[in-house]
Protein backbone atom coordinates (compact mmCIF):
# COMPACT_ATOMS: atom_id res chain seq x y z
CA UNK A 1 0.00 0.00 0.00
CA UNK A 2 0.64 3.75 -0.03
CA UNK A 3 1.32 5.50 3.09
CA UNK A 4 3.04 8.63 4.36
CA UNK A 5 2.86 9.65 8.33
CA UNK A 6 3.83 13.09 9.52
CA UNK A 7 3.24 14.43 12.83
CA UNK A 8 -0.63 15.94 13.51
CA UNK A 9 0.41 18.97 15.50
CA UNK A 10 3.15 21.35 16.50
CA UNK A 11 3.31 24.42 18.31
CA UNK A 12 6.59 27.05 18.10
CA UNK A 13 7.18 30.67 18.94
CA UNK A 14 7.91 33.87 16.89
CA UNK A 15 11.27 33.33 15.72
CA UNK A 16 12.20 29.93 16.28
CA UNK A 17 13.28 27.24 14.31
CA UNK A 18 10.64 24.25 13.06
CA UNK A 19 11.30 20.67 11.73
CA UNK A 20 8.39 18.64 10.00
CA UNK A 21 9.17 15.29 9.66
CA UNK A 22 7.91 13.04 6.92
CA UNK A 23 8.17 9.00 6.55
CA UNK A 24 6.53 7.12 3.69
CA UNK A 25 5.85 3.82 2.17
CA UNK A 26 4.96 3.87 -1.29
CA UNK A 27 5.78 2.01 -4.37
CA UNK A 28 7.33 3.64 -7.44
CA UNK A 29 8.38 7.09 -5.37
CA UNK A 30 9.96 9.34 -7.77
CA UNK A 31 9.61 12.79 -4.99
CA UNK A 32 8.85 14.65 -2.32
CA UNK A 33 6.64 17.80 -2.44
CA UNK A 34 5.57 20.19 0.78
CA UNK A 35 1.92 21.96 0.26
CA UNK A 36 1.30 25.04 2.86
CA UNK A 37 -2.63 25.34 3.64
CA UNK A 38 -4.06 28.38 5.69
CA UNK A 39 -7.85 27.75 7.14
CA UNK A 40 -9.79 27.43 3.86
CA UNK A 41 -7.39 28.41 1.32
CA UNK A 42 -5.74 26.19 -1.44
CA UNK A 43 -3.14 24.38 -0.74
CA UNK A 44 0.28 25.80 -2.07
CA UNK A 45 3.38 24.45 -3.56
CA UNK A 46 6.56 24.83 -1.03
CA UNK A 47 9.05 22.80 -2.35
CA UNK A 48 10.21 19.48 -4.43
CA UNK A 49 12.86 16.81 -4.18
CA UNK A 50 13.43 14.38 -6.49
CA UNK A 51 17.39 13.91 -4.94
CA UNK A 52 18.90 13.06 -1.91
CA UNK A 53 19.85 16.18 0.27
CA UNK A 54 18.65 19.62 1.20
CA UNK A 55 16.80 22.07 -1.18
CA UNK A 56 16.74 25.79 0.31
CA UNK A 57 14.02 28.77 -0.51
CA UNK A 58 14.48 31.07 1.53
CA UNK A 59 13.41 30.16 5.02
CA UNK A 60 11.90 27.43 3.87
CA UNK A 61 14.12 24.45 3.44
CA UNK A 62 13.48 20.69 2.56
CA UNK A 63 15.55 17.83 3.14
CA UNK A 64 14.88 14.17 1.43
CA UNK A 65 16.71 10.77 2.77
CA UNK A 66 15.64 8.00 -0.20
CA UNK A 67 17.31 5.17 1.50
CA UNK A 68 15.38 5.83 4.25
CA UNK A 69 12.67 6.92 2.74
CA UNK A 70 12.37 10.16 4.66
CA UNK A 71 11.95 13.98 4.30
CA UNK A 72 11.53 16.93 6.52
CA UNK A 73 10.60 20.64 6.00
CA UNK A 74 12.77 22.91 8.40
CA UNK A 75 10.94 26.46 8.71
CA UNK A 76 13.33 29.05 10.43
CA UNK A 77 12.27 32.51 11.69
CA UNK A 78 9.00 31.41 12.46
CA UNK A 79 6.36 34.34 11.90
CA UNK A 80 2.68 34.61 12.55
CA UNK A 81 1.68 34.08 9.35
CA UNK A 82 3.55 30.52 9.25
CA UNK A 83 0.31 29.04 11.26
CA UNK A 84 -0.75 27.13 9.01
CA UNK A 85 -1.08 23.03 7.78
CA UNK A 86 1.56 21.03 6.19
CA UNK A 87 1.49 18.41 4.09
CA UNK A 88 4.31 16.14 2.73
CA UNK A 89 3.07 14.25 -0.84
CA UNK A 90 4.15 11.69 -2.60
CA UNK A 91 4.94 12.03 -6.83
CA UNK A 92 4.74 8.57 -8.47
CA UNK A 93 6.99 7.41 -11.04
CA UNK A 94 4.75 7.18 -14.46
CA UNK A 95 1.79 9.07 -13.17
CA UNK A 96 0.71 12.67 -12.20
CA UNK A 97 -0.83 12.30 -9.02
CA UNK A 98 0.07 13.60 -5.54
CA UNK A 99 -0.28 11.15 -2.59
CA UNK A 100 -1.02 13.07 0.37
CA UNK A 101 0.17 12.60 4.23
CA UNK A 102 -2.57 13.37 6.64
CA UNK A 103 -1.11 17.05 7.22
CA UNK A 104 0.87 18.71 10.38
CA UNK A 105 -0.81 21.90 11.95
CA UNK A 106 1.53 24.13 13.04
CA UNK A 107 0.81 27.13 15.74
CA UNK A 108 2.96 29.70 15.89
CA UNK A 109 2.61 31.71 19.39
CA UNK A 110 4.09 35.37 20.25
CA UNK B 1 -2.04 35.56 -14.21
CA UNK B 2 -5.11 34.17 -12.44
CA UNK B 3 -5.17 31.05 -10.17
CA UNK B 4 -7.71 28.24 -10.40
CA UNK B 5 -10.63 28.84 -9.74
CA UNK B 6 -13.48 26.72 -7.96
CA UNK B 7 -17.17 26.77 -8.07
CA UNK B 8 -18.74 27.00 -5.79
CA UNK B 9 -17.30 27.21 -2.88
CA UNK B 10 -19.99 25.41 -0.57
CA UNK B 11 -22.79 23.30 -1.41
CA UNK B 12 -25.44 21.70 0.91
CA UNK B 13 -27.52 19.01 -0.75
CA UNK B 14 -29.66 16.16 0.99
CA UNK B 15 -28.79 12.38 0.04
CA UNK B 16 -29.88 11.32 -2.69
CA UNK B 17 -29.17 14.88 -5.48
CA UNK B 18 -27.18 15.94 -7.52
CA UNK B 19 -24.63 18.13 -7.52
CA UNK B 20 -21.89 19.63 -9.93
CA UNK B 21 -18.96 21.17 -8.97
CA UNK B 22 -16.49 23.44 -11.51
CA UNK B 23 -12.58 24.19 -11.58
CA UNK B 24 -11.05 26.42 -14.33
CA UNK B 25 -7.58 25.78 -14.41
CA UNK B 26 -5.26 28.06 -14.92
CA UNK B 27 -4.95 29.32 -18.73
CA UNK B 28 -2.58 26.87 -20.43
CA UNK B 29 -2.43 23.96 -17.95
CA UNK B 30 -3.19 21.07 -19.76
CA UNK B 31 -3.14 19.49 -16.74
CA UNK B 32 -6.34 19.09 -14.42
CA UNK B 33 -6.09 17.21 -11.50
CA UNK B 34 -9.62 16.49 -9.19
CA UNK B 35 -8.68 15.63 -5.23
CA UNK B 36 -10.99 15.21 -2.21
CA UNK B 37 -10.37 15.68 1.57
CA UNK B 38 -12.73 14.45 3.73
CA UNK B 39 -13.32 14.19 7.63
CA UNK B 40 -9.74 16.05 7.77
CA UNK B 41 -8.03 12.78 6.83
CA UNK B 42 -5.69 12.75 4.15
CA UNK B 43 -6.15 14.43 0.68
CA UNK B 44 -7.17 12.07 -1.75
CA UNK B 45 -6.10 11.39 -5.55
CA UNK B 46 -9.67 11.29 -7.41
CA UNK B 47 -8.70 11.21 -11.34
CA UNK B 48 -6.77 13.36 -14.19
CA UNK B 49 -6.86 14.81 -17.30
CA UNK B 50 -4.49 15.77 -19.85
CA UNK B 51 -6.28 18.29 -21.75
CA UNK B 52 -10.11 16.32 -22.54
CA UNK B 53 -8.65 13.13 -21.84
CA UNK B 54 -8.92 10.77 -18.93
CA UNK B 55 -5.38 10.12 -17.97
CA UNK B 56 -5.70 8.16 -14.77
CA UNK B 57 -9.11 7.21 -12.91
CA UNK B 58 -8.31 5.24 -10.60
CA UNK B 59 -8.96 6.92 -7.81
CA UNK B 60 -12.84 7.74 -8.46
CA UNK B 61 -14.81 5.87 -5.73
CA UNK B 62 -17.74 4.92 -8.00
CA UNK B 63 -19.78 5.33 -10.82
CA UNK B 64 -21.67 8.06 -8.76
CA UNK B 65 -19.11 10.49 -9.84
CA UNK B 66 -18.40 11.81 -13.21
CA UNK B 67 -15.75 14.18 -14.28
CA UNK B 68 -15.63 15.67 -17.76
CA UNK B 69 -13.29 18.22 -19.15
CA UNK B 70 -15.19 19.51 -22.24
CA UNK B 71 -12.73 21.11 -24.86
CA UNK B 72 -9.58 20.66 -22.26
CA UNK B 73 -10.77 23.91 -20.63
CA UNK B 74 -12.78 23.96 -17.52
CA UNK B 75 -13.98 20.27 -15.75
CA UNK B 76 -17.04 19.35 -13.90
CA UNK B 77 -17.52 16.73 -11.64
CA UNK B 78 -20.68 15.48 -10.50
CA UNK B 79 -22.03 13.48 -8.08
CA UNK B 80 -24.98 11.28 -8.84
CA UNK B 81 -27.20 10.51 -6.38
CA UNK B 82 -24.94 12.10 -3.69
CA UNK B 83 -24.43 10.29 0.09
CA UNK B 84 -23.79 10.59 3.37
CA UNK B 85 -19.91 9.72 3.05
CA UNK B 86 -19.22 11.98 -0.30
CA UNK B 87 -19.02 15.00 2.17
CA UNK B 88 -15.80 16.73 2.55
CA UNK B 89 -13.68 19.51 -0.02
CA UNK B 90 -13.14 19.12 -3.36
CA UNK B 91 -10.19 20.07 -4.72
CA UNK B 92 -8.71 21.03 -8.28
CA UNK B 93 -5.71 21.31 -9.25
CA UNK B 94 -3.52 22.22 -12.50
CA UNK B 95 -0.04 22.32 -13.77
CA UNK B 96 2.28 22.86 -16.98
CA UNK B 97 2.22 20.19 -19.42
CA UNK B 98 6.01 20.42 -19.28
CA UNK B 99 6.85 20.08 -15.68
CA UNK B 100 9.94 18.85 -13.09
CA UNK B 101 9.42 15.61 -12.46
CA UNK B 102 6.97 13.17 -11.74
CA UNK B 103 4.02 15.05 -8.78
CA UNK B 104 5.76 18.21 -9.38
CA UNK B 105 4.22 21.60 -8.64
CA UNK B 106 0.78 21.81 -8.77
CA UNK B 107 -1.51 24.59 -8.14
CA UNK B 108 -4.51 24.32 -6.20
CA UNK B 109 -7.88 25.92 -6.24
CA UNK B 110 -9.70 26.53 -2.80
CA UNK B 111 -11.74 24.02 -2.77
CA UNK B 112 -15.59 23.28 -2.83
CA UNK B 113 -16.59 22.03 0.64
CA UNK B 114 -19.35 19.72 -0.22
CA UNK B 115 -22.19 19.02 2.60
CA UNK B 116 -24.54 15.86 2.59
CA UNK B 117 -27.24 15.90 4.92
Amino acid sequence: GQSLEQPSEVTAVEGAIVQINCTYQTSGFYGLSWYQQHDGGAPTFLSYNALDGLEETGRFSSFLSRSDSYGYLLLQELQMKDSASYFCAVGVYNTDKLIFGTGTRLQVFP
Amino acid sequence: EAGVTQFPSHSVIEKGQTVTLRCDPISGHDNLYWYRRVMGKEIKFLLHFVKESKQDESGMPNNRFLAERTGGTYSTLKVQPAELEDSGVYFCASSHATRGGYGYEQYFGPGTRLTVT
